[in-house]
């Protein structure tokens, strides 16, 4: 089952802009990952927040995390074309036994970057 | 350092049949994860291996099941093939233990047509 839901379901904006998007999910959870899917192939790992995590930056990439309301937020600086994938948020509670389990991911938002 | 790899790329049954697919892990990853993305679901996790055990499954009937060999690299075996289980396979690996073990890298992808 779905545990992520993505806001917007698509997004388009011109290049250089901000793009942010929106993940909500339900339970409670360990770390949230987002990841970028180019035309239907596999994913590229973008960031990952622990749960005791507020925010954090990797490059044009900023991740927010609001635990007491179970979201996130990926926010993209000065787009480029080359940005244009979609991108999901996916989460993750630890096994019982100490490693990672398979992750939940929400169904992503499409972004269209135009020249 | 090489990723995740999966073969075969694509494929075509028809169905009723039986079908594997295969995956290999980045290179000291002990940890083998496949996900389903079928059109209108969305990614679902299927199954987790680790040290040649089944660690975890999600939500599949039993005609999904799989391995993983000493080597660490892991198959996925669809049996009875429906017209739905078309959709792309994902497989993903990543370290068992640690903070580190919660990154998934995933591979490029086996696209499955059931006719």
């Amino acid at each position: 089952s779905q545990q992520g839901e993505e806001d917007p379901q698509a997004l388009s904006i011109q290049e250089g802009e901000n793009a942010t998007m929106n993940c909500s999910y339900k339970t409670s959870i360990n770390n949230l990952q987002w990841y970028r899917q180019n035309s239907g192939r596999g994913l590229v790992h973008l960031i990952l927040i622990r749960s005791n995590e507020r925010e954090k930056h990797s490059g044009r990439l900023r991740v927010t995390l609001d635990t007491s309301k179970k979201s996130s937020s990926l926010l993209i600086t000065a787009s480029r074309a080359a940005d244009t994938a979609s991108y999901f948020c996916a989460t993750a509670s630890r096994y019982s036994g100490g490693g990672a389990d398979g992750l939940t991911f929400g169904k992503g938002t499409h972004l269209i970057i135009q020249p | 350092e090489a990723g995740v790899t999966q073969s075969p790329t694509h494929l075509i049954k028809t169905r009723g049949q039986q079908v594997t697919l295969r995956c290999s892990p980045i290179s000291g990853h002990t940890s083998v994860y496949w996900y389903q993305q079928a059109l209108g679901l969305g990614l679902q996790f299927l199954l987790w291996y680790d040290e040649g055990e089944e660690r975890n499954r999600g939500n599949f009937p039993p005609r999904f099941s799989g391995r993983q060999f000493p080597n660490y690299s892991s198959e996925l075996n669809v049996n009875a093939l429906e017209l739905e289980d078309s959709a792309l396979y994902l497989c993903a690996s990543s370290f068992m233990w640690g903070d580190s073990g919660e990154t998934q890298y995933f591979g490029p992808g086996t696209r499955l047509l059931v006719l």
